[in-house]
């Protein structure tokens, strides 16, 4: 079954910094790129970040660069993002997405969804 | 970056209405736009093009307008909807159409 599972959401302080996870099953994760998503409470879907296949390009948000950062390990079927200097308005449900080409391209979309991890940033 | 734009914010029809939403994005994105459904509490699922999509689902349009029709509105089918463009980086999406049951 192709899945996507994440993890490592949870309650952070502003200015503080969290890593999600997302394990990938049931798919070739190498030969896809692979993003990240955020819905803030209630409200609609942001693309946060992306990868390509092989690594070799990354892609950010305006409002996450220079604090996220996409990697992904190809031998463990992982994605991940470090995030620093959170801030509150980075609480969301972030989910991680896998795109149907190697790399961002017109005519990519995203058929792959895991179930999203929840992170809040609150003092 | 590309804006999408939605229209309605918000809809209610009846089972078995036929319904139509509309994205606008504010360029041409030639045909690379994307509709998603989400029921609450769960993940977003592409809608269009994708086995196991039932067929009253369609989408259409180019370059700057799209619509994506419901036919025969079945109970399953009042969540809420996306469109996303994936002409360019940032990828966005549009703001969301809920649908309701009226």
């Amino acid at each position: 079954e192709v899945q996507l599972l994440e993890s490592g959401g949870g309650l952070v302080q502003p200015g503080g910094s969290l890593r999600l996870s997302c394990t990938a099953s049931g798919f070739t994760f190498s030969k896809f790129a692979m993003s990240w998503v955020r819905q803030a409470p209630g409200k609609g879907l942001e693309w946060v970040s992306a990868v390509s296949g092989n690594s070799g390009s990354t892609y950010y948000a305006d409002s996450v660069k220079g604090r996220f950062t996409v990697s992904r390990d190809n031998s463990k079927n992982t994605l991940s993002l470090q995030m620093d200097s959170l801030r509150a308005d980075d609480s969301a449900v972030y989910y991680c997405a896998k795109s149907i080409v190697v790399v961002l391209a017109g005519g990519d979309s995203f058929d792959i969804w895991g179930q999203g991890t929840t992170v809040t940033v609150s003092s | 970056d590309i804006q999408m734009t939605q229209s309605p914010s918000s809809l209610s029809a009846s089972v078995g209405d036929r319904v139509t939403i509309t994205c606008r994005a504010s360029q041409s994105i030639r045909n690379y736009l994307n509709w998603y459904q989400q029921k609450a509490g769960t993940a977003p699922k592409l809608l269009i093009l994708q086995s196991g999509v039932p067929s009253r689902f369609s989408g259409s349009g180019s370059g700057t307008d799209f619509t994506l029709t419901i036919r025969s509105l079945q109970p399953e089918d009042f969540a809420t909807y996306y469109c996303q463009q994936t002409y360019s980086i940032p990828y966005t999406f549009g703001q969301g159409t809920k649908l309701e049951i009226k």
